[in-house]
Parts: C-alpha cells; sequence; structure tokens
C-alpha cells in the first residue's frame, strides 16, 4: 500500500536549521508531488511548498521563501524538507503528503515528525 | 492568499444524528474546468490528517458513504448522514485552487 514513512522528532537552538525526510514506497516515486505541511500548536494546518518528484521543481508559500528548501532523491525514493533560521516559532509537527488520489490532493499523509526549537 | 473560514468552531453531536460543516473561501474556487478545488480532511485523535472528500464532492477511497460533501464557488458543506463515535477529530477544509494551499481553523466533532 501507498506509505509514508518521517524520519524521527528533531530538537534545535534558534538559529539552526533541520532537514526532515519522507521515504515513500507503494507506488510510483516519480509519477506524484510531494507537499509538506506543517501544525504548530494550537494553530490550523500551514502549507509550506511542494516538489514535482518528476522534475524537481518546486514551489513555495511566500511564507516560508527563502528559508525552505525541498529536495528529493529517486534513487532512494525519500522527499527532503529542510528550514533554516529557526525560530521558537517554528516549533511544529511538520507532515510530507503526496497527490495519489487527485493531482492537488494531499493523500495520504506521513505519520508527522515534531520539530522543537528551543534554547 | 485565499482565507478559509469554516464553522461552527465546535460541534457536539449525537450518536446515530446528523452534523454538518461549512466553510467558506474568499474567492471562487471554482476552476475553469468545472471543478471546484476544495478538499476535506479529518485529523481523528494521535493520527495524521486523512483526506475524506476531493473537488469538493469526490469521496476518497475507503471513506464511508455517510459522508458527503457538497457546494460551489465560495460556500460548501460537509454532511456526516449519521455521526458515529468513530468520527471524533477534526475536521478541515482546504483550498488547492492556488497556491499557497490554505486551510480552514478547523471543527472540533465530539459525542455528545
Amino acid at each position: 500500500q501507498v506509505q509514508l514513512v518521517q524520519s524521527g522528532a528533531e530538537v534545535r537552538k534558534p538559529g539552526a536549521s533541520v532537514k526532515v525526510s519522507c521515504k515513500a514506497s507503494g507506488y510510483s516515486f516519480m509519477s506524484y508531488a510531494m507537499h509538506w505541511v506543517r501544525q504548530a500548536p494550537g494553530q490550523r494546518l500551514e502549507w509550506m511548498g511542494w516538489i514535482n518528484a518528476a522534475n524537481d521543481n518546486t514551489r513555495y508559500s511566500q511564507k516560508f521563501q527563502g528559508r525552505v528548501t525541498i529536495t528529493r532523491d529517486p534513487s532512494a525514493s525519500t522527499v527532503y524538507m529542510e528550514l533554516s533560521s529557526l525560530t521558537s516559532e517554528d516549533t511544529a509537527v511538520y507532515y510530507c503528503a503526496t497527490t495519489f488520489t487527485a493531482i492537488f490532493s494531499l493523500d495520504p499523509w506521513g505519520q508527522g515528525t515534531l520539530v522543537t526549537v528551543s534554547s | 492568499d485565499i482565507v478559509m473560514t469554516q464553522s461552527p468552531f465546535s460541534l457536539p453531536v449525537t450518536p446515530g444524528e446528523p452534523a454538518s460543516i461549512s466553510c467558506r473561501s474568499s474567492q471562487s474556487l471554482l476552476h475553469t474546468n468545472g471543478d471546484n478545488y476544495l478538499d476535506w480532511y479529518v485529523q481523528k485523535p494521535g493520527q495524521s490528517p486523512q483526506l475524506l472528500i476531493y473537488l469538493g464532492s469526490d469521496r476518497a477511497s475507503g471513506v464511508p458513504d455517510r459522508f458527503s460533501g457538497s457546494g460551489s464557488g465560495t460556500d460548501f458543506t460537509l454532511k456526516i448522514s449519521r455521526v458515529e463515535a468513530e468520527d471524533v477529530g477534526i475536521y478541515y477544509c482546504m483550498q488547492a485552487l492556488q497556491p499557497p494551499w490554505t486551510f480552514g481553523e478547523g471543527t472540533k466533532v465530539e459525542i455528545k
């Protein structure tokens, strides 16, 4: 079955960077886009950006432009999301989600990765 | 950015009774191809969000037929015909018409 497995929880100090991975299985990795969404405590879900797994094209939310980089490794069926210049407001659960069901719909999702930013 | 607004914020329901959640967008989600780029997701306690409805009214694979989506343009509704205990969670609408994709603030469905 289609499955996305993310890397484990991370703790970072303010100003640092974090890189979260998302390994896909059960489908043709190159055929679908991968999105990243985060959920800060008490906040609504927030879309960060996406990558076209076929051609490496990316699109980022203006809010994260310049701080977020989404990359892919087709040989490992894995997508990465790196966020730099972290502040306490980046403390959140980060999810990857692919577009297996419909071209712009997020399905399925990974299990989430908690990133804690604290001094 | 397109702003998504849901109501109510909290929805206590009795098992077996119907439930309805409203979602409004700050601009039309109707694409020139005739599809509405509006999805519904549910996040059950301790789980990741999962897709329920896409393109306004299409049920995702495995979603029970007691869930239905309707609406067009800027006004959308998710209905549960008969709520079951397993339906507790936070329901979100999301627009996928133009980046950035944006979500509503969520509606918490709980059993009375």
